[in-house]
């Protein structure tokens, strides 16, 4: 079955610096791969999703870069804000199929 | 615009009670709807999905039920609640098959 790996559970990190969270997956076809990030007390908001084609998904300045060989989709930005700090989760669809797998989730924690 | 509404915002309930949780979304025809579930610290975990008024796909059991009585609700129900069903509940919808799916706002239950 597909799953996703989320190695790191927790990420402290001092604003400013780069942002690196890690996401691989298994997958038996070609899937869809997603970022979501979810403050405390809200809900998982769509952050990045995956092309098809090598276009690099952008938004508020997060970029992933989804790597077939590797079976990877890490998030990254290049420097790390204050208002970044949330819970990211990285997710699964097989095209076909109505299920979204989703990661255990990584904490980043944005310090001054 | 689309909007997705939950009710009720939060519900404290005993064990062996039974429960109903609601989702609208309005600006959308016809859209993929889905259940979630995230107990305090845990993942995200799809528990039904439904593509079309009375049908109900669930993918994992939990001694819960869902049905669609309309095209825009989505309504998650048991009839005897237990200690493990508190967490934070999510639906959620999404057009495509296999596509990007958005969250409402959530249902914090905590049972007693």
């Amino acid at each position: 079955g597909d799953s996703v790996t989320q190695t790191e559970g927790l990420v402290t990190l001092t604003e400013g610096l780069p942002v690196m969270l890690n996401c691989t997956y298994q997958s038996t076809y070609s899937p869809f791969l997603f970022w979501y990030v979810q403050h405390l007390n809200e809900a998982p908001k769509l952050l990045l999703k995956s092309f098809t084609d090598n276009k690099r998904p952008e938004h508020q300045g997060f970029h992933a870069t989804l790597h077939k060989s590797s079976s990877s989709f890490h998030l990254q930005k290049s420097s790390a804000q204050l208002s970044d700090s949330a819970l990211y989760y990285c997710a699964l669809s097989e095209g076909g199929n109505n299920k979204l797998t989703f990661g255990q989730g990584t904490v980043l924690s944005v310090i001054p | 615009a689309q909007t997705i509404h939950q009710w009720p915002v939060a519900e404290i309930k005993a064990v062996g009670s039974p429960l109903s949780l609601g989702c609208t979304i309005k600006g959308k025809s016809s859209p993929n709807l889905y259940w979630y579930w995230q107990a305090t610290g845990g993942t995200l975990q799809q528990l039904f999905y439904s593509i079309t008024v009375g049908q109900v796909e669930s993918v994992v059991q939990l001694n819960l039920s869902a049905s669609r009585p309309k095209d825009d609700q989505f309504i998650l129900s048991t009839e005897k609640l237990l200690l493990s069903h508190s967490g934070f509940y999510l639906c959620a919808w999404s057009l495509d098959w296999g596509g990007e799916q958005y969250f409402g706002p959530g249902t914090r239950l905590t049972v007693l």
